[in-house]
């Protein structure tokens, strides 16, 4: 079975602070994506990497930053959290041309 | 534009078929997904068609898909309480980057109620 872990269920933290939401997948996936899913908007894809060390942008880009070192691991950044950061992030990945597997999630508040 | 369109709410009696709908705009989607998100957890995928089948059956699923009017339903067959969950939609949008876009609807909260 395909496995998406996201290192983090639940956290809070202050405006201000840099947080980082961790995921990793053990399936050797090309890409792997960051969305975020707030009631009545769906997902909104944040951003995607294609292979390592390459990223781009989704649809909702700003305030985000995105690391990808290593392929099995995508990491979400968040430089100085806001409040309207307060959300749930999913990490997703895929192998080339196939369907697409989902974490169990991160729920972050920011105070 | 790239729009994925699903009614918000959905309540049903237990042993009652449920019928989700939603509607894309984008012609040129190859495959469409459904995917089911229970509390507090990730999204797990249900069931896809490939865009040149009108209907695809599953066990209690039945996904019907009309081209010509961008509509796509998802049926379940003896509604039970553990399918209340969250139901989205997506479509495989248009090629950038040598990847395709999944495109959401923003998810039907199916109840299901004795």
């Amino acid at each position: 079975d395909v496995k998406v872990t996201q290192s983090s269920r639940y956290l809070v933290k202050r405006t201000g602070e840099k947080v980082f939401l961790e995921c990793v997948q053990d399936m050797d996936h090309e890409n792997m994506f960051w969305y975020r899913q707030d009631p009545g908007l769906g997902l909104r894809l944040i951003y995607f990497s294609y292979d390592v060390k390459m990223k781009e942008k989704g649809d909702i880009p700003e305030g985000y930053s995105v690391s990808r070192e290593k392929k099995e691991r995508f990491s979400l950044i968040l430089e100085s959290a806001s409040t309207n950061q307060t959300s749930m992030y999913l990490c997703a990945s895929r192998p080339q041309g196939n369907t697409i597997y989902f974490g169990e999630g991160s729920w972050l508040t920011v105070v | 534009g790239e729009d994925v369109e699903q009614s918000l709410f959905l309540s049903v009696r237990e042993g009652d078929s449920s019928v989700i709908n939603c509607t894309y705009t984008d012609s040129s989607s190859t495959y469409l997904y459904w995917y089911k998100q229970e509390p507090g957890a990730g999204l797990q995928l249900l069931t896809y068609i490939f865009s040149n089948m009108d209907m695809k059956q599953d066990q209690r699923l039945t996904v019907l898909l009309n081209k010509k009017d961008k509509h796509l339903s998802l049926r379940i067959a003896d509604t039970q309480t553990g399918d209340s969950a969250i139901y989205f939609c997506a479509e495989e949008g248009p090629r950038g980057g040598g990847y395709n876009k999944l495109i959401f609807g923003a998810g039907t909260r199916l109840a299901v109620h004795p």
